[in-house]
């Protein structure tokens, strides 16, 4: 069956922009998980959702940073006034339920450059 | 919170020869200890899991063991191959923490490559 998806997979940004990343989870994982690489770096959390609520959003690095889930689906990660250290791969991931039971699935990523 | 420190960051290796990574993680609340294969331009795939009420498990050619009492937890991949050539992350889950149900904590990676 399909994975989970993410789009743009590269996005070119002037510093200052807003960006929106989007990430279509596997059909029927109900939790969702916002994740950045940065070079050289281990993959740091940003956000959770369980449904359309964040229980979780004390990963965000700053109030530029929002998340929103609609329809217990498809989430967006907005980046206002994006700086150069925005600049990473972030990666969502979902699993069926919330919890170290259930294995995080994670999508391809997007590549965000702010130059 | 939690901390996660991975060593090493790059690993060679000849085709057959063994690969260990290791990992120690800072809070002894942790339950869960997983293990990603990322290829390039990829996500992170799982390829192994840990439990804390367990010391080892193996799959094929794949075997992580965990010492709860120093806190740390290691990846041995048996005769390599080139395809196991990718970067490795650990990484921990504060499994009992309410809201934080299911978060991972990762390590900042190992790049291993086996050559021919």
């Amino acid at each position: 069956g399909a994975g989970v998806s993410q789009s743009p997979s590269n996005k070119v940004t002037e510093k200052g922009k807003d960006v929106e990343l989007r990430c279509d989870p596997i059909s029927g994982h109900t939790a969702l998980y916002w994740y950045r690489q940065s070079l050289g770096q281990g993959l740091e959390f940003l956000i959770y959702f369980q449904g359309n609520s964040a229980p979780d959003k004390s990963g965000l690095p700053s109030d530029r940073f929002s998340a929103e889930r609609t329809g217990g689906s498809v989430s967006t990660l907005t980046i206002q006034r994006t700086q150069q250290e925005d600049s990473a791969v972030y990666l969502c991931a979902s699993s069926l339920r919330q919890g170290p039971s259930y294995e995080q699935y994670f999508g391809p990523g997007t590549r965000l450059t702010v130059t | 919170g939690e901390n996660v420190e991975q060593h090493p960051s790059t690993l060679s290796v000849q085709e057959g020869d063994s690969a260990v990574i290791k990992c120690t993680y800072s809070d002894s609340a942790s339950n869960y200890f997983p293990w990603y294969k990322q290829e390039l331009g990829k996500g992170p795939q799982l390829i192994i899991d840990i439990r804390s009420n367990v010391g080892e498990k193996k799959d094929q050619r794949i075997a992580v063991t965990l010492n709860k009492t120093a806190k740390h937890f290691s990846l041995h991949i048996t005769e390599t191959q080139p395809e196991d050539s990718a970067v490795y992350f650990c990484a921990a889950s504060l499994a009992d923490r309410g809201s934080t149900l299911g978060r991972l904590y990762f390590g900042r990676g190992t790049q291993l490559t086996v050559w021919p």
